[in-house]
């Protein structure tokens, strides 16, 4: 089914090396949201787009984190100068919007920085 | 500062018995709360959620309690099956009516044993 797809699958970089990730959400679903799950720990929230309105960026650990949407469409996640301590798993999710809670996941990247 | 808490990192159940997975919160702006389920290499997927306005939802084996005075909830799940041993998250949005970024707890692993 057509359900969020997000690129690579799995990321190893070297520490202090820019990354760029890739979350392509379902079509028509004008909510897109990005999360990390690091080791033993739950998913932590980190941007949300709803459409045209300024993107909520209050998850944001650091300013070496930035992602783009365009439109309603594809949206990458941009990780620069990697730390040891961004290793996680990268999700995306994607939902209608408005009143919809229902967030439909990706399978996630999984980054590792040595 | 954990805003929704799954105080178990584990729990095994017999198969054909109960299982309730517990979760707090402390944000009383919460207003609606959705548990999501979780297989190894894949995002989570969405299993069942709960207005504030209710105390209970039921959907099949799977029934979400909602206590808010006590502001705790409760997944059941019954008869536990075997395919049911993922790890749970369960999820809260203070949203205005809108779709809103989701706070997550950190996860349930129930094992669900023969």
């Amino acid at each position: 089914g057509a359900g969020v797809s997000q690129s690579p699958s799995n990321k190893v970089t070297e520490k202090g090396k820019d990354v760029e990730l890739r979350c392509d959400p379902i079509s028509g679903h004008t909510a897109l949201y990005w999360y990390r799950q690091r080791l033993g720990q739950g998913l932590e929230f980190l941007i949300y787009f709803q459409g045209n309105s300024a993107p909520d960026k209050s998850g944001l650990p650091s300013d070496r984190f930035s992602a783009e949407r365009t439109g309603e469409s594809v949206s990458t996640l941009t990780i620069q100068r990697t730390q040891q301590e961004d290793s996680a798993v990268y999700l995306c999710a994607s939902s209608l919007g408005g009143v919809s809670y229902e967030q439909y996941f990706g399978p996630g990247t999984r980054l590792t920085v040595t | 500062d954990q805003q929704v808490k799954q105080n178990s990192p584990s729990l095994s159940v017999q198969e054909g018995r109960i299982s309730i997975l517990n979760c707090d919160y402390t944000n009383s702006m919460f207003d609606y709360f959705l548990w999501y389920k979780k297989y190894p290499a894949e995002g989570p997927t969405f299993l069942i959620s709960i207005s504030s306005i209710k105390d209970k939802n039921e959907d099949g084996r799977f029934t979400v309690f909602l206590n808010k005075s006590a502001k705790h909830l409760s997944l059941h799940i019954v008869p536990s099956q075997p395919g049911d041993s993922a790890v749970y998250f369960c999820a809260a949005s203070a949203g205005p009516g809108t779709a809103s970024k989701l706070t997550f707890g950190t996860g349930t692993r129930l094992q669900v044993t023969l």
